[in-house]
């Protein structure tokens, strides 16, 4: 069974458009991540929700808006899509972020492509 | 802004040699320090991690080393196999901090 679910892995689309990713973890975790990998490889967070709850926000344009159901689930909203925003975004959970011991469980990633 | 590592740098080795991958930090709050491994096309994977009131840590066929004094990580690799092929980052964490902080990583090369 997935752990960390990413639908969908590829996504291409037009500049100005509006997309959805969503995440679904089924490890009963309580935090979960959003990441944003550039071509360099580069790992940043984007946003990080704790039981259902935003804690973290990394300064990420308001196009970006993050959406929570419930603990087990949180999607990523981008509203007109910028060349500058294709890049690999990953989902990740935690068990209870802030942890001094705090493994994080990736998803495969959704490799978002603007044109 | 980050400061877990600079660059992306590469390491080619020979397979059954060990691999050392290095990486520098500059929080000095940070007590958590994790490694991941990211093979093409999938997520980053937990390796191995290491508190701040440790120095070293060993698992299978890995070992995590901490130098506070210096704000330096190491992972050494034993035995590379070209399994072990993918980028490498260390990651930092503080207690409370809700927030992972991630260097820039290093692709490891196994040569057969």
């Amino acid at each position: 069974d997935t752990a960390v679910s990413q639908t969908p892995k590829y996504l291409v689309t037009q500049m100005g458009n509006d997309k959805s990713i969503k995440c679904e973890q089924n490890l009963g975790h309580d935090t979960m991540y959003w990441y944003k990998q550039d071509s360099k490889k580069f790992l940043k967070i984007m946003f990080s929700y704790n039981n259902k709850e935003l804690i973290i926000n990394e300064t990420v344009p308001n196009r970006f808006s993050p959406k929570s159901p419930d603990k087990a689930h949180l999607n990523l909203h981008i509203n007109s899509l910028e060349l500058g925003d294709s890049a690999v975004y990953f989902c990740a959970s935690s068990q209870e972020g802030g942890r001094v011991t705090d493994e994080q469980f990736f998803g495969p990633g959704t490799r978002l492509t603007v044109l | 802004g980050e400061s877990v590592g600079l660059h992306l740098p590469t390491l080619s080795v020979q397979e059954g040699d060990n691999s050392i991958i290095n990486c520098a930090y500059s929080n000095s709050a940070s007590d958590y320090f994790i490694w991941y491994k990211q093979e093409s096309g999938k997520g980053p994977q937990f390796i191995i991690d290491i508190r701040s009131n440790m120095d070293k840590r060993q698992g299978q066929r890995v070992t995590v080393l901490l130098n506070k004094t210096v704000k330096h990580l190491s992972l050494q690799i034993a035995a590379t196999q070209p399994g072990d092929s993918a980028v490498y980052f260390c990651a930092e964490n503080w207690t409370g901090g809700f927030k992972t902080i991630f260097g820039a990583g290093t692709r490891l090369f196994v040569k057969a």
